[in-house]
């Protein structure tokens, strides 16, 4: 079974470009979370789906943070313009429903640097 | 916001040894999930507990969830090099929502 997809693997531009990230989950997992883990610290959740509809954005900076999910399978993670502080790994994970028993599959992450 | 803390936030034992690190919050959960991650990778889930008091064992680890739902810890046994890595815990509401991640115990073993 393959595992969570995201490119590119790693991003540099400079502030105020804008930059997007992709996810393509587990086959058959309606969840979809997108976090983003600055160095030294724990996942924070910006944006969760069920299937193509949010269930919870309330961590996501609306202001220059966006994601979608039009067709319920996969995803991409827009920030525009990117500050310094959004140097962070931005990491996909996908689970199979909704709840608090479901596991998380994690993809490997999209290192970005903000210079 | 509910917030998750752990402890210690690092730790350095030599192989063989036994320890024990700590997820707590104020607030209750319906769920604790502990997840490993190594350099470059995402985290991996270890286990999940939903009942109160719960205890669950995979080989040398053992985990607990506190009576009130509101802490937990995970114990490793004669802790070998492979277990290097960052222990993260993560809550959940009742509907899967609002998952909040701890800031991450980076335990290192030392053969």
């Amino acid at each position: 079974e393959a595992g969570v997809a995201q490119s590119p693997r790693y991003k540099i531009i400079e502030k105020r470009q804008s930059v997007a990230f992709w996810c393509n989950p587990i086959s058959g997992h309606a969840t979809l979370y997108w976090y983003q883990q600055i160095l030294g610290q724990g996942p924070k959740l910006l944006i969760q789906f069920q299937n193509n509809g949010v269930v919870d954005d309330s961590q996501l900076p609306k202001d220059r943070f966006s994601a979608e999910r039009l067709k319920g399978v996969d995803s991409t993670l827009k920030i525009q313009p990117a500050k310094l502080e959004d140097s962070a790994v931005y990491l996909c994970a996908s689970s199979f429903a909704l709840g608090p028993r479901n596991e998380q599959f994690f993809g490997p992450g999209t290192r970005l640097t903000v210079l | 916001t509910q917030l998750l803390e752990q402890s210690p936030q690092f730790l350095s034992i030599q192989e063989g040894e036994n320890l024990t690190v700590y997820c707590n919050s104020s607030s209750v959960f319906s769920s604790l999930q502990w997840y490993r991650q190594e350099p470059g990778e995402g985290p991996v889930l270890l286990v999940t507990v939903v009942t109160g008091g719960e205890v669950k064992k995979l080989k040398r680890l053992t985990f607990q969830f506190g009576d009130a739902r509101k802490d937990s810890s995970l114990h490793i046994t004669a802790a070998q090099p492979g277990d290097t890595g960052l222990y993260l815990c993560a809550g959940a509401n009742n509907y899967g929502q609002n998952f909040v991640f701890g800031p991450g115990t980076r335990l290192s073993v030392l053969p």
